[in-house]
């Protein structure tokens, strides 16, 4: 089983929809977690960085984060074309240790 | 603009070559992380250094090494290099606090023919 897991997709949406990106993960000991935007294999874009269990807002991208469950959560609200993406989970358990990924999932925002 | 910088952005080479690839982190920023990001593999932690010192190493090859200068750039060099080391390499860097987070630079497109 792989430490982190994340549904490639892709995910096809229309305009204005609202897009939930998820990924499970093995490891408990993984403590802070975050997630990034990739276009076009550019470099990975920061959105995201959350420590506690809860939800986390920033304008139209809340990050949910389930530790009991060893589950995350991306969601974006009104969906926009130039969100068509790669979403790439990330975390760590702490301190200076090394970020573990998921694979990412294309995102498709159709006009 | 994350303030990583990588060069060079594109790099073409034949097998057996060798090349070093460099990072410059962004200004305070002790930690550098190098990955390795290929089609089917996603991103794989190569090697973190810490203030010029290797933190953790990943599944880093025997032909690749890296090192942190007393500046703080990077270097990640290849060395005899296969078709399949083809792919993006990226560097990232965090500040001198714990469980800071993680900005990338744009990646170097490695293509060996």
């Amino acid at each position: 089983q792989k430490e982190v897991e994340q549904d490639p997709g892709p995910l096809s949406v229309p305009e204005g929809a609202i897009v939930s990106l998820n990924c499970t993960y093995s490891n408990s000991a993984f403590q802070y977690f975050m997630w990034y935007r990739q276009y076009s294999r550019k470099g990975p874009e920061l959105l995201m960085y959350t420590y506690s269990s809860g939800n986390k807002e920033d304008g139209r991208f809340t990050a949910q984060v389930d530790k009991s469950s060893k589950y995350i959560s991306l969601f974006i609200r009104d969906s926009q074309p130039s969100d068509s993406a790669t979403y790439l989970c990330a975390m760590k358990i702490g301190g200076y240790s090394t970020l573990t990924f998921g694979k990412g999932t294309m995102l498709l925002v159709s006009p | 603009d994350s303030g990583v910088t990588q060069t060079p952005k594109h790099l073409i080479t034949a097998t057996g070559q060798r090349v070093t690839l460099r990072c410059s982190p962004r200004s305070g920023d002790l930690s550098v992380y190098w990955y390795q990001q290929s089609l089917d593999q996603g991103l794989q932690f190569l090697i973190q250094y810490y203030n010029g010192e290797e933190r953790a190493k990943g599944n880093i090859l025997e032909r690749f090494s890296a090192q942190q200068f007393p500046d703080l750039h990077s270097e990640l060099n290849l060395s005899s290099l296969e078709l399949g080391d083809s792919a993006l390499y990226f560097c990232a860097s965090s500040g001198q606090g714990l469980n800071t987070e993680a900005f990338f630079g744009q990646g170097t497109r490695l293509t060996v023919v």
